[in-house]
């Protein structure tokens, strides 16, 4: 099972940006992507988009776009999340969350341990 | 936009069986909305339960199953535990700007 390892909790100001690593080991080299999902205090869970470390591929939510740039970097195996613009409703626990995808098969079944991003 | 809608909350006894289901707006799910279901405690990051509508994972206990239930995902829980209290998500895939969307979760209490 691949292990996804997050960065710590950060405190921002309504108008910065924060940057959110997820560090990935024994990712499969075919096949796999890397989601963001996040959680407002007392909320559900959100897809924010994703990086398909092997190909390059990012996707993100059109709410988001403009504001929002995941990326990966193949030589220390991290994917990164940066969101700008920062506001209150940001506020929230952020996930990197691992899809294995062949034909047929979409799984999801690797989680970080989450990054408390706070707005205030 | 597409909405997942999942039961907040439901109430199994310890011992009983329960059924959590998902349906998105945009019509019938099927195995191409890619079903995945989650637990998640408070605290803690969700923990995957089951892909592709019915397939487990090597750690999700066999009283889990997934199935498609008149147009929806569904989640049955046989043998409740104490243990089994969370919340639950179910995930679907659509395709498009918005490829995957949570529903909103289900409270599940185990009482």
């Amino acid at each position: 099972q691949v292990l996804l390892v997050q960065s710590g909790a950060d405190i921002k100001k309504p108008g910065a940006s924060v940057k959110v690593s997820c560090k990935a080991s024994r990712y499969p080299l075919t096949g796999y992507f890397i989601h963001w999902v996040r959680q407002a205090p007392g909320q559900g869970l959100e897809w924010m988009g994703g990086v398909d470390p092997n190909i390059g591929v990012t996707r993100s939510a059109p709410k988001l776009q403009g504001r929002v740039t995941m990326t990966w970097d193949t030589s220390i195996t991290t994917a990164f999340l940066d969101l700008t613009t920062l506001t209150p409703d940001d506020t929230a626990v952020y996930y990197c969350a691992g899809e294995t995808y062949r034909e047929n098969v979409k799984s999801f079944d690797s989680w970080g341990q989450g990054t408390l991003v706070a707005v205030s | 936009q597409t909405v997942v809608t999942q039961e907040p909350s439901l109430t199994v006894s310890p011992g009983g069986t329960v059924t959590l289901t998902c349906s998105s707006s945009t019509g019938p799910v099927t195995s191409s909305s890619f079903p995945n279901w989650f637990q998640q405690k408070p605290g803690q990051p969700p923990r995957a339960l089951i892909y592709n509508a019915i397939d487990k994972h090597s750690w999700t206990p066999a009283r889990f199953s997934g199935s498609l239930l008149g147009g929806k995902a569904a989640l049955t829980l046989s043998g409740a535990q104490p243990d089994d209290e969370a919340d639950y998500y179910c995930l679907l895939y659509h395709g498009g700007p918005r490829p995957w969307v949570f529903g909103g979760g289900t409270k599940l209490t185990v009482l």
